[in-house]
């Protein structure tokens, strides 16, 4: 079976620091896809970004950016200059090709940005 | 944002009762998705549908039944409600493969006394 772990369950920064999320997981099979979601106070679930396991590449968007490494198991997510609107629980998933999407989660990261 | 509903958005309930949760999607998208969020848990699959009349467990299945006889609409049944089943409840849609994204809805608050 498949595990995410997010062992950083509440970080606070101040407003424009840099801040990482840290991803890890754990699967047998070769092939999968990464996810995250991001939970801002009024409950609706954002996805963010896939990733699949061919595609070791870092991705940016804007102030995100994404650092997968399959030698570490690991999908960390960065946010450069962190505002106050990027408070939010985020949450990484790990789904397994062929598998009918099913998504395992990690059981989230609450980050909160303060002035 | 993807066309999906959910209908209640709250409910309180007492123990014993039966509760059915409706999503509804307007996407047409094949595979349609329960889970549960709870703290410390993160979310968890209750059950899922690959199609109409498709549905298997998922990690967290017991008490729970759900149905699929259009592809718009997933129902989840708790057929007897229990206090361990007061908890947030998200629909999620995907095309499956080769997108696998999942997009969900706004959730439904479930309390059960």
């Amino acid at each position: 079976a498949q595990k995410v772990t997010q062992a950083q369950t509440e970080i606070s920064v101040v407003e424009k620091e840099d801040v990482t999320l840290d991803c890890v997981y754990e699967t047998r099979d070769t092939t999968y896809y990464l996810f995250w979601y991001k939970q801002p106070p009024s409950g609706e679930l954002v996805f963010l970004i896939r990733r699949n396991s061919f595609d070791e590449q870092n991705e940016i968007s804007g102030r995100y950016s994404w650092n997968f490494q399959k030698s570490t198991s690991s999908f960390n997510f960065t946010i450069t200059a962190s505002q106050v609107v990027d408070s939010a629980v985020y949450f990484c998933a790990l789904t397994l090709t062929g598998t009918a999407s099913k998504l395992t989660f990690g059981t989230g990261t609450r980050l909160q940005v303060m002035l | 944002d993807a066309g999906i509903t959910q209908s209640p958005r709250h409910k309180v309930t007492e123990t014993g009762t039966p509760v059915t949760l409706r999503c509804h999607q307007t996407e047409n998208h094949r595979y349609m998705y329960w889970y549960r969020q709870d703290p410390g848990h993160g979310l968890r699959l209750i059950h899922y549908s690959y199609g109409v009349k498709d549905t298997d467990k998922g990690e967290v299945s017991d008490g729970y039944s759900v149905s699929r006889s259009k592809t718009e609409d997933f129902l989840l049944t708790l057929e007897s409600a229990t206090s361990s089943q007061t908890s947030v409840y998200f629909c999620a849609i995907s095309r499956g493969p080769p997108s696998y994204e999942q997009f969900f809805g706004p959730g439904t608050r479930l309390t059960v006394l």
